[in-house]
Formats: C-alpha cells, sequence, structure tokens
C-alpha cells in the first residue's frame, strides 16, 4: 500500500540553524500538507500547497518557514533560523482529491524536530 | 473559525469493557468533513474514518462504531469490547469548505486500556 514518507525520523539542531525536513507525498497525491505537534499537545496545521503553490497557512507559519516541491516526488519544509519552540514532531500529509470531499488526508511517521 | 473539543484528556479502562471518546466540534460551514485519527505510542497517525456532514448514518467497522449527531455537533466514537492494543491518542479532526482544507484537530483523548 502507498505511503507517505518522511525523512529524517529524527532531527537535532542548534538554535538558529537552518533545517530542512523531506517528505515524499504518495505519488497520484495532488495536495500536501505540514503539521507539527509539540510533545503533549494537538496536532496544529501549517501549511497547505497544491499546483506548486501555498493554498493557506496557519500564523505558526511566518516568515522563518517556506516550503517547496523542488522535483515530481519530494515536499519540503524548511525552517530558516531554529527557535527551541520549534522543537516538535512535524508530519506530512497528502491527500488525492478534496473537490469532491470523498478524501482522507494520509499522514506520513513524522520528524522529530529537537532544537537545542 | 472551527474548533474540535475533546473534553475527555484521558480515559483508563480495563480489557474488555467499552469506551466511548467525545468530540464535538463547532463550524460555520454548511459543508464539512469529520475524521478520527489514532496515534499509537509509536507516534504515527492513523486515519480511522471520515463522516460526510451530509451523512448522518453511523456506522460500525468490527469492534469501532462511531455516532454522528448533527443536532448536538458530536462525533463520538466508541471501542466495543477494548483491547491493550487500542491503547493510544486518539485526535477527532474537522475540515470544512476552506481553499487549503486543513483538518483541525481536537486536543486528543489519551486511552489507557490495562489487562
Amino acid at each position: 500500500e502507498p505511503e507517505v514518507t518522511q525523512t529524517p525520523s529524527h532531527q537535532v539542531t542548534q538554535m538558529g540553524q537552518e533545517v530542512i525536513l523531506r517528505c515524499v507525498p504518495i505519488s497520484n497525491h495532488l495536495y500536501f500538507y505540514w503539521y507539527r505537534q509539540i510533545l503533549g499537545q494537538k496536532v496544529e496545521f501549517l501549511v497547505s500547497f497544491y499546483n506548486n503553490e501555498i493554498s493557506e497557512k496557519s500564523e505558526i507559519f511566518d516568515d522563518q518557514f517556506s516550503v517547496e516541491r523542488p522535483d515530481g516526488s519530494n515536499f519540503t519544509l524548511k525552517i530558516r533560523s531554529t527557535k527551541l519552540e520549534d522543537s516538535a514532531m512535524y508530519f506530512c500529509a497528502s491527500t488525492s482529491d478534496t473537490t469532491s470531499g470523498i478524501n482522507e488526508q494520509f499522514f506520513g511517521p513524522g520528524t522529530r524536530l529537537t532544537v537545542l | 473559525a472551527q474548533k474540535v473539543t475533546q473534553a475527555q484528556t484521558e480515559i483508563s479502562v480495563v480489557e474488555k469493557e467499552d469506551v466511548t471518546l467525545d468530540c464535538v466540534y463547532e463550524t460555520r460551514d454548511t459543508t464539512y468533513y469529520l475524521f478520527w485519527y489514532k496515534q499509537p505510542p509509536s507516534g504515527e497517525l492513523v486515519f480511522l474514518i471520515r463522516r460526510n456532514s451530509f451523512d448522518e448514518q453511523n456506522e460500525i467497522s468490527g469492534r469501532y462504531s462511531w455516532n454522528f449527531q448533527k443536532s448536538t455537533s458530536s462525533f463520538n466514537f466508541t471501542i466495543t469490547a477494548s483491547q491493550v492494543v487500542d491503547s493510544a491518542v486518539y485526535f477527532c479532526a474537522l475540515r470544512g469548505n476552506n481553499a487549503g482544507n486543513m483538518l483541525t484537530f481536537g486536543g486528543g483523548t489519551r486511552l489507557m486500556v490495562k489487562p
């Protein structure tokens, strides 16, 4: 069964460093998402991406964040200058179609980001 | 604005007991979609069910059942004859008719099933 994959599974970085989290969505999916989950808290939406552009973003997704689909398979989240409060689990998700509403978002296993 | 509330932060049951996880939502959209996800200790998010706002039929899948009541804006999840493997955090989520199709998650309910 096709699945969303994410690398790395765990990333440790120093405050102020740039990190890139990578995701490979399911191959025929067209809509891509990033969510984050601070330890012990709920899952929060960051950004959605369709047709090579951001379709929606949350207040969390400030200028320090960016997303890119550099090729036909990868979808990346970049944090330019990490802060301690960026420490969280980051989930990538994808879905095939949203117009009919008959869809679910399939989530990757997550990347745990630890900022020291 | 959308909101999902899972009032039960933690539930503990003994194996074979039935347990119901509550979910109450708020949205101004007339068409919306509700979901349940399971997050086992390993951390991934596992899709369990999707329900459209125009379909109020309840659903049963094995030991799992879902009760969608539009009148009370609730989408409750019942596990019958719980098992230790059901121990996880369960999230209810809502997707409205927004352009980004984002999911709004509730705070989650941690279910602990003891042998």
